[in-house]
Order: C-alpha cells, then structure tokens, then sequence
C-alpha cells in the first residue's frame, strides 16, 4: 500500500532564516506530487504541484519554492521566512489527476 | 471569492443518528467532488467521491448526493459514530486536466455519545 511521509511535524523560526520541508511516497511510481498550506481560519491553498521530476508549477506567487529530485521526494524551501509563511503546511499524492489526493499529517509552521 | 463553501463550521449529532454535512459550490465548471475528513494534528484522509455525472455514490456509512442544479452537495452518515468527530471538509476539481483541489473551510462535527 502507498505511504506518505513529511516531516517534521512541528518547526518553529525566526523571521528571515531559510526553510526545508521534505515529503516522500512510497508504494508508487511517478506520483503526482502536492504541498498545500492553511493559514489560520482559511481553507487549504494549493501552493505547488509536480507531474514528474525537475517539473513544478507554482499556483501562488510567493516566498517559497519547491522542487522534485527524485520520483516520490517533494521538497518546499524558502531562502528567507516572512511571518506570513506561518502556517500548516501539507503534502499529498495522487495517482493522476481528477483523483484523490492523499495527505501527509502536515508541518506546523510557526515563524517568530 | 470562495468557490466551495461549507457555511456550516459546527455540528452536533447524537450517536446512532444522522450526520448531514452540506456544501455549496459556485464555479460551474467543477466536476468532480471530494469529502475529507480530518483529526487534529493529522493530514486529510479522503472519504468519498463523486463525479458529476452521478448524483449519489455510497460507501458503507457513508453517502455523498450531488445536486447539479443546485450546486449542492451533502454528505450523510449513518448510523454516526463517536469516531467521526472530526473536522469534514468539502473540495472540488474542475476538468480532467485540473491539478488543484478547492476546498471548503471544514464543518466540525461532533457525535455525542
């Protein structure tokens, strides 16, 4: 069966210091690929997804990028935080589109 | 302007009864809904689908019935047990060549024992 990692689970920041949040699959092939973040009190945003190695597309203009280096290995990066990068941020999964994504437990983000 | 809405953030229901949890859409061009329900400190973990082409799909407790028309579409779950207390969100996707979900900000349901 397939599995979805990410980690860590909880990280705390200070303002202006880079981020790595890393995800990785299991149980599949050529997954596509997903990081979503909630702000408090909205709903989820796609943030990136990724068809296929080395491919990102990028829903939101932001301070964050992503990038895939292997087949099941998604990584969010921010070079510096901004206090609005506070947040839950999730991975998911799907065999293909119009399926259902499937979701790590996510990373709570808190920026100081 | 928010796409899908659950207008509903909480609901309580006594235990053996019924849960309906309801979601309005405004975007036309979705076609392909989704409940999730989620645990606090935990991911979303996908309950149920259906495709616009339907306007029910059942799996065991739980039942989604769209309404085209309506741009409606409800989640019943029957009999309600103690373990679905959770946060249920609503999402939808537009077209077969869509990547993103958009999802509805979650109604909490609680079942009280």
């Amino acid at each position: 069966s397939q599995t979805i990692h990410q980690w860590p689970a909880t990280l705390v920041q200070p303002v202006g210091s880079p981020l790595s949040l890393e995800c990785t699959v299991e149980g599949t092939s050529n997954p596509n690929l997903y990081w979503y973040r909630q702000a408090a009190g909205r709903g989820l945003q796609l943030l990136f997804y990724s068809v296929g190695i080395g491919q990102i597309s990028s829903e939101v203009p932001q301070n964050l990028s992503a990038s895939r280096p292997q087949d099941r290995q998604f990584i969010l990066s921010s070079k510096k935080l901004l206090l609005s990068d506070s947040g839950f941020y999730l991975c998911a999964w799907s065999p293909q589109t119009h399926q259902p994504q499937h979701f790590g437990d996510g990373t709570r983000l808190s920026i100081l | 302007d928010q796409q899908v809405k659950q207008n509903s953030p909480s609901l309580s229901v006594q235990e053996g009864r019924i849960s309906i949890l309801n979601c309005d859409y405004t975007n036309s061009m979705f076609d392909y809904f989704l409940w999730y329900k989620k645990y606090p400190a935990e991911g979303p973990t996908f309950l149920i689908s259906i495709s616009s082409i339907k306007d029910k799909n059942e799996d065991g407790r739980f039942t989604v019935f769209l309404n085209k028309s309506a741009k409606h579409l409800s989640l019943h779950i029957v009999p309600s047990q103690p373990g679905d207390s959770a946060v249920y969100f609503c999402a939808a996707s537009e077209g077969a060549g869509s990547y993103q979900l958009t999802f509805g900000k979650g109604t909490k349901l609680s079942v009280i024992p």
